[in-house]
């Protein structure tokens, strides 16, 4: 079993639709939870990140986590054509950060 | 802007060479990342540093090397490249050990 599995996608919604993305882990031991969105051939840039269960609001991006369930999820509200990207979960215990594969989204106008 | 410079931004070399890849974390972090991301590729974690020290080593092959010097800037090696070694190459940077990390824009090799 893998530390951390991501759905690859491809993921299409409609421009203005909510979107839910998830990861889950194996791991117990992880304590940061974070969240990157990365353009194609650019750097992943860091969109939220958390270190307990519950939810966190960001203007329109939500991440949650849910770690009885080993579970996580970002939410975008009112989507736009620009947020069409990957999305990278990450987690981190003290001597290592895994990242999930990544889902490819695509937001249709 | 993350705050993370990598250089050169780009990198056209021959097979059999070497090339060293440069890294300026953000600020005040004293943790370095290295990652290699290779064409619709996930993140394949290479080696961590942490205040000087290597923490960390993933799957990094032989002829790669790094190492992070007392500025804290970091520098990765690679030598005797194979045309596999084309790949974007990413560092991120942290405050802590495995905190929220910040990556740069990546260095694009391209071994011909």
């Amino acid at each position: 079993q893998k530390e951390v599995e991501q759905d690859p996608g491809p993921l299409s919604v409609p421009e203005g639709a909510i979107v839910s993305l998830n990861c889950t882990y194996s791991n117990s031991a992880f304590q940061y939870f974070m969240w990157y969105r990365q353009y194609s051939r650019k750097g992943p840039e860091l969109l939220m990140y958390t270190y307990s269960s519950g939810n966190k609001e960001d203007g329109r991006f939500t991440a949650q986590v849910d770690k009885s369930s080993k579970y996580i999820s970002l939410f975008i509200r009112d989507s736009q054509p620009s947020d069409s990207a990957t999305y990278l979960c990450a987690m981190s215990t003290y001597d290592k950060i895994i990242f999930g594969k990544g889902t490819r989204l695509h937001i249709l106008p | 802007d993350s705050g993370v410079t990598q250089t050169p931004k780009h990198l056209i070399t021959a097979t059999g060479q070497r090339v060293t890849l440069r890294c300026s974390p953000r600020s005040g972090d004293l943790s370095v990342y290295w990652y290699q991301q290779s064409l619709d590729q996930g993140l394949q974690f290479l080696i961590q540093y942490y205040n000087g020290e290597e923490r960390a080593k993933g799957n990094i092959l032989e002829r790669f090397s790094a190492q992070q010097f007392p500025d804290l800037h970091s520098e990765l090696n690679l030598s005797s490249l194979e045309l596999g070694d084309s790949a974007l190459y990413f560092c991120a940077s942290s405050v802590n050990l495995n905190t929220e990390a910040f990556f740069g824009q990546g260095t694009r090799l391209t071994v011909v």
